[in-house]
């Protein structure tokens, strides 16, 4: 079965400093691997997805992930830290064994910038 | 473009009482719906999801059931909650078929908190 390590369940970082959460990942295929973003009491909005073909995904706010599948990792980045990306990010792979596309969460990372 | 609504938003029960937390897609045809639960500190873990009108697969045994009257209204029910019942209950929608890229689109979710 597939499933998903998010490294730190904090990090914190300054207002324009790079931000990194790290994602592992185990699959038996191809996976395809998804980021999304959580703000306080509200759904889950999707980053960016990889779904084999290019393998660095560029995705929305400026956030990027890079697939490597030596290292089953799939780490979302951002140069430059702005205090609205503060949120809880969760990173998933996607089952698509039993009809329907099931996604498999990691625990999620929760982001704090500070001044 | 396709929407989804969850309702109501916030539920506070007593332990014992019934539960009805619904949900509704619009602007799109025989979707994939699903029923997510987040605890905190635990990430999202799948309850149910169905494929079709009447289709219901549950991922994990538990107090509360789900079902599906009409294609875009997903509906998840208890007839006696526990304290462990409480959490944020999230719905999600999928394509289906050649359409489907993999990802799940996420309601604003509903709190539920069990007394």
């Amino acid at each position: 079965a597939q499933s998903v390590t998010q490294l730190g369940s904090h990090v914190s970082v300054s207002e324009g400093a790079l931000v990194l959460l790290r994602c592992n990942y185990s699959s038996s295929v191809p996976p395809y691997l998804f980021w999304y973003v959580q703000y306080p009491n509200q759904g889950l909005q999707l980053l960016l997805k990889y779904t084999s073909a290019a393998t660095l995904v560029k995705g929305i706010n400026g956030f990027e992930a890079e697939f490597k599948k030596s290292e089953t990792s799939f780490h979302l980045t951002k140069p430059s830290a702005h205090m609205s990306d503060a949120a809880e990010y969760f990173c998933a792979v996607s089952d698509w064994k039993g009809g329907g596309n099931k996604l498999t969460f990691g625990t999620g990372t929760q982001l704090k910038v500070e001044l | 473009s396709q929407t989804i609504h969850q309702w109501p938003a916030t539920l506070v029960q007593p332990v014992g009482s019934p539960l009805s937390l619904e949900c509704t897609v619009e602007g799109t045809s025989n979707p994939n719906l699903y029923w997510y639960r987040q605890a905190a500190g635990r990430g999202l873990q799948l309850l149910f999801y169905s494929v079709g009108i009447g289709q219901i697969s549950s991922e994990v045994p538990q107090n509360l059931s789900a079902s599906r009257p009409q294609d875009r209204q997903f509906i998840l029910s208890s007839k006696k909650l526990l304290l462990s019942d409480s959490g944020f209950y999230l719905c999600a929608w999928s394509l289906t078929g050649g359409a489907n890229t993999g990802e799940l689109f996420f309601g604003e979710g509903s709190r539920l908190t069990v007394l």
